[in-house]
This record gives C-alpha cells, sequence and structure tokens, in this order.
C-alpha cells in the first residue's frame, strides 16, 4: 500500500505570509500517462473537505491562485500565498494512483 | 448544483450492522463513480471503498474488506453503503463524495456513526 507522509507547519502563520505544507508517498505516483496522482483538499473547521489541487499542479473550479502545488514523483508541496483567515484548517495530501490514501493531514494556524 | 446527503447514521452495538445511504443530484449520477470516506472523532479522513460508475468495480481498505458492502442504484441516484460485524475503531463521520478521476470533486456533509454497547 502507498503511505502518504505530510510535514508540519510552524504555526501560527502570520497573516499575510506564505506558508508550504509537504506531503510524501513511499511510491512514485507519475503514472505513466504523465500526469501525477496527488491531490490536495482542504478541511476547514465544522466543515466537509474540499478539492484544492489535483494532478499535482492543477487548481480545482473556484479555488483561489494563491494556492500551488508542485513536486516530482514522489515528493510534494502545497503552497499558499498570503495566508487569509478563510485558510486556516487541516490539509490532507492524497494519492490517486493505486486505490486511494491520505496523508495524516497538516494544520495551519493563523496569527 | 451539486448535492450528496447521506442518512442511516446512529448509535449501533459492536458486532451489529447498518445501512448508510447518500442521495445525490445535480449530476448525472451514473456517469461518475462515488466513494466513502470516515473521519473518527479529531482523527483525519480515511478512504473506506469507491465504486464504478456503473457498479461493476468496488474497492475496499483492507480493514474493512469482507464486512463493508459498497452499492449503488443508478435508477435512484443513491449509493449505499452496508456495514456489517462493526467494531468500535469504525466509529467516525462516514462522507460520501464523488469519485472523479481528478479527485474527490464533491462531497456531503457527513453522517456520525457511533459503534457502543
Amino acid at each position: 500500500d502507498i503511505v502518504m507522509t505530510q510535514g508540519a507547519l510552524p504555526n501560527p502563520v502570520p497573516s499575510g505570509e506564505s506558508a508550504s505544507i509537504t506531503c510524501q508517498s513511499s511510491k512514485s505516483l507519475l503514472h505513466s500517462n504523465g500526469k501525477t496522482y496527488l491531490n490536495w483538499y482542504l478541511q476547514r473547521p465544522g466543515q466537509s473537505p474540499q478539492l484544492l489541487i489535483y494532478w499535482m499542479s492543477t487548481r480545482a473550479s473556484g479555488v483561489s491562485d494563491r494556492f500551488s502545488g508542485s513536486g516530482s514523483g514522489t515528493d510534494f508541496t502545497l503552497k499558499i500565498s498570503s495566508v487569509e483567515a478563510e485558510d486556516v484548517g487541516v490539509y490532507y495530501c492524497q494519492q490517486f494512483l493505486e486505490y486511494r490514501t491520505f496523508g495524516g493531514g497538516t494544520k495551519l494556524e493563523l496569527k | 448544483e451539486v448535492q450528496l446527503v447521506e442518512s442511516g447514521g446512529g448509535l449501533v452495538q459492536p458486532g451489529r450492522s447498518m445501512k448508510l445511504s447518500c442521495a445525490a443530484s445535480g449530476f448525472t449520477f451514473s456517469n461518475y463513480g462515488m466513494a466513502w470516506v470516515r473521519q473518527a472523532p479529531t482523527k483525519g479522513l480515511e478512504w473506506v471503498a469507491t465504486i464504478s460508475y456503473d457498479g461493476s468495480s468496488t474497492y475496499y481498505r483492507d480493514s474493512v474488506k469482507g464486512r463493508f458492502t459498497i452499492s449503488r442504484d443508478n435508477a435512484k441516484s443513491t449509493l449505499y453503503l452496508q456495514m456489517n460485524s462493526l467494531r468500535s475503531e469504525d466509529t467516525a463521520t462516514y462522507y460520501c463524495t464523488r469519485d472523479n478521476y481528478r479527485g474527490f470533486d464533491y462531497w456531503g456533509q457527513g453522517v456520525m456513526v457511533t459503534v457502543s454497547s
């Protein structure tokens, strides 16, 4: 099974600063079709999760361009530029290559 | 507007069964795979099961294989999760989600399942 490991944030993050969340997979998520099957989600307090980024770097519909995804086959980063109050919550990475597996989550708190 | 509305949760004793439902609207249900994701209290997200658009293929996490069954009724635009031999570790909020090839792009509000004597 593919294991997803997420890094922690040096919370709290000052408003207006950028924040980067890391995620590592135990196996390359690069498919033979050229797509990397890594997604990012945000779960705000008391809400259901929402899809932010799919295929490692493509923003989902309606997602702010302050969110950007990057990485290689096994190491990934979600960058949030100019953090705002609405960005507070827990961020999850997820692999979509073999079944589906989530990372343990990374909490973002605002200063 | 896409809507996913779960129902059927509650309190159940260990070893008993429970069936969750998810009513979908706002999109052509029969064109999409669907999934269940759960979240134990204060814990992270955990994928449970996925079913293909036509129901011909199903996938489960190891800890629920042989106990849970995901199914769908495309005529009713409804997704199901039959849960048997429930354990305390199955206690969680269960989310219905659309399993698009791009990710889980729509989520329900979740339904709580508590397994306790």
